[in-house]
């Protein structure tokens, strides 16, 4: 159990446009999912953290209105990245947490390319 | 200001040998910690927890270490397999809500 499903797991756009990434717990209810990008040889760094029903709650540092997340159930969340540039290229991964359970569940993770 | 580090960037160790990996954190409020396994182009596995009213906690061939007054925690997998081979994450959190991940240590077994 406790799978999480990531959406889509690569994806090549050109610059300016803009790219929606979603994230499923398939088999859980999660009151909370994580964004998190990772450049290469980095470490995991949060965004952001997503409530069902409420606003994110973005970490110091991470654009609002560039990264926009939308919570809008207790199993679906999905980040939009606005108006992508080549900077914004990286691997981001969601993940959600269940109730009672200290770990988090990781998504497969998306490549976003921005040319 | 890196809260989570896990100073060994890389490690090598033969098939069947212990391979024991590091991580310093410097908050003191940290009260859980995970050790996460990631392949490429993969989302990370979880692979073992601890929280901080233990110093050990075992799960088959992997064992997680915290010393407290050091502020350090290490995993160790013996017999180490091939398949071993992936980056290894530790991450700390307090309350188990939010995590702070370390930059990762990436690890490959020799046959």
């Amino acid at each position: 159990g406790a799978v999480v499903s990531q959406h889509p797991s690569w994806v090549i756009c050109k610059s300016g446009t803009s790219v929606k990434i979603e994230c499923r717990s398939l088999d859980f209810q999660a009151t909370t999912m994580f964004w998190y990008r990772q450049f290469p040889k980095q470490s995991l760094m949060l965004m952001a953290t997503s409530n069902e029903g409420s606003k994110a709650t973005y970490e110091q540092g991470v654009e609002k209105d560039k990264f926009l997340i939308n919570h809008a159930s207790l199993t679906l969340s999905t980040l939009t990245v606005t108006s992508a540039h080549p900077e914004d290229s990286s691997f981001y991964i969601c993940s959600a947490n269940r109730d009672r359970d200290e770990k988090l569940f990781f998504g497969s993770g998306t490549q976003l390319s921005v040319l | 200001d890196q809260q989570v580090k896990q100073n060994s960037p890389s490690l090598s160790v033969q098939e069947g040998r212990i391979s024991i990996l590091n991580c310093d954190y410097t908050n003191s409020m940290f009260d859980y910690f995970l050790w996460y396994k990631k392949y490429p182009a993969e989302g990370p596995t979880f692979l073992i927890s601890i929280s901080s009213i233990k110093d050990k906690n075992e799960d088959g061939r992997f064992t997680v270490f915290l010393n407290k007054s050091a502020k350090h925690l290490s995993l160790h997998i013996v017999p180490s397999q091939p398949g071993d081979s992936a980056v290894y994450f530790c991450a700390a959190s307090v309350g188990t809500y939010k995590y702070i991940f370390g930059t990762g240590t990436r690890l490959k077994v020799l046959a």
